[in-house]
């Protein structure tokens, strides 16, 4: 079982719904990042968190250290939110992140 | 200010033969790390550079895997003998201090393909 589980695995949603990505962890940890990557792309950091909520434009990250869950959430979603969203923890222990497998998520217009 | 930089952007290469990925990091950037992701698996840790000391390999899969980072800038993944189960992104990622408080910050990978 990985220390990072992310669902759903994969999301189709059509333009402007309302979508949330669940992020849940086994292990202690000092920070929470949500990445993006688009197809063929690198890795975009959206957001680096350590407790409670953080807004970036359409999206929203939320983290509940006692339950060791997270969600990522787009507001009016667009096909170009189209991509694949990742989890990752740094453990407490150390510096180097484990990742969740990803939501590909895509958005029809 | 110049994002982490890896080449080649892709890498095909056949059974057997060596492959040798880089990783520019940011300018000023002691820490730095190797990451992949093999094809429907989440992405792996490989190592953790501090200048160009090892601090952390333990993600490094076997012997056939050689990092470097002589003088503690760029560093180099070399692959020699490749096989099969290489393919994948290699990803680099560099911060200024361990970790994220110093801010993690990604390259665009490198595509590897071994046939």
């Amino acid at each position: 079982k990985n220390e990072v589980e992310q669902s759903p695995q994969n999301l189709t949603a059509q333009e402007g719904e309302f979508i949330t990505i669940n992020c849940s962890y086994s292990v202690g940890i000092s920070a929470l990042h949500w990445l993006q990557q688009h197809p063929g792309g690198g890795i975009v950091s959206l957001f680096m968190l350590s407790s409670g909520k953080k807004k970036h434009g359409r999206l929203i990250a939320t983290i509940n250290i006692q339950e060791k869950h997270s969600s990522l959430h787009i507001t009016a979603s667009h096909p170009r939110d189209s991509a694949v969203y990742i989890c990752a923890v740094e453990e407490t222990s150390g510096s180097r992140l484990t990742f969740g497998e990803g939501t590909q998520l895509t958005v029809n217009p | 200010e110049a994002g982490v930089t890896q080449f080649p952007s892709h890498s095909v290469i056949e059974k057997g033969q060596t492959v040798t990925l880089r990783c520019d990091p940011i300018s000023g950037h002691d820490n730095l790390y190797w990451y992949r992701r093999v094809m429907g698996k989440e992405i792996k840790f490989l190592l953790h550079f501090v200048k160009e000391s090892k601090q952390d390999e333990s993600g490094m899969p076997n012997n056939r895997f050689l990092a470097e980072r002589t003088g503690g800038t760029y560093s180099t993944l070399k692959v020699q003998p490749a096989e099969l189960e290489d393919s994948g992104v290699y990803f680099c990622a560099s911060s200024q201090i361990p970790g994220s408080a110093g801010g993690y910050t990604f390259g665009s990978g490198t595509r590897l393909t071994v046939v």
